[in-house]
């Protein structure tokens, strides 16, 4: 069972460079999300998607795209990237309803230099 | 505005004693509340799910308790152990919403 994978684990971009962090899961859930974490600060949601061809932006989403054309895959993109970007990102998916468990990837490491 | 607190950001308890994490929130009316355990470089794990109906649940060594009149949850490791040592994270979902909203957790290690 490989749940929720995140690619890559680490990255080093150069302020200005535009990336996509990867995140698909097999679990066939509708739902899927974007955090990111920084010290102090907890996990703070980017965007997320309730299906296939629907997302929305959570409470950080600047400095983000995000599409989701299928139900496994939900990647992240970095538009232009910058050193306030610099964080852990994790991406979560979960069934329908409400309250369900969500399950998290390891993590992508992103440094922006 | 809307704010999670749990309590210090960090916790040290002696091995076999009883661990008590607090989650105060202010200005939600959550309908539920989760918590994660998250260990270094990886991601957070769910633990519990606490309905805003429900007082308490349990499971094994870990109790939860959920208080919306003093808005505050609490969690309660018992007969501690080492391998508890981790980030414990409080997570609520408010309204007709999907989304979680995260507290900043609280580092929890137990010394043998």
């Amino acid at each position: 069972n490989a749940g929720v994978t995140q690619t890559p684990k680490f990255q080093v971009l150069k302020t200005g460079q535009s990336m996509t962090l990867q995140c698909a899961q097999d679990m066939n859930h509708e739902y899927m999300s974007w955090y990111r974490q920084d010290p102090g600060m907890g996990l703070r949601l980017i965007h997320y998607s309730v299906g296939a061809g629907i997302t929305d932006q959570g409470e950080v989403p600047n400095g983000y795209n995000v599409s989701r054309s299928t139900t496994e895959d939900f990647p992240l993109r970095l538009l232009s990237a910058a050193p306030s970007q610099t964080s852990v990102y994790f991406c979560a998916s979960s069934s329908r309803g409400r309250g369900t468990e969500a399950f998290f990837g390891q993590g992508t490491r992103l440094t922006v230099v | 505005s809307q704010k999670i607190e749990q309590n210090s950001e960090a916790l040290n308890i002696q091995e076999g004693k009883t661990a008590t994490l607090t989650c105060n929130y202010t200005n939600y009316s959550p309908a539920y509340l989760q918590w994660y355990r998250q260990d270094p470089g990886r991601g957070p794990v769910f633990l519990l799910l606490i309905r805003e109906n429900e007082k308490e649940k349990r499971k094994e060594r870990l109790k939860v308790t959920f208080d919306t009149t003093l808005k505050q949850s609490l969690f309660h490791i018992t007969a501690s152990q080492p391998a508890d040592s981790a980030t414990y994270l409080c997570a609520l979902i408010s309204g007709s919403a999907r989304q979680l909203t995260f507290g900043s957790g609280t580092q929890l290690t137990v010394l043998p």
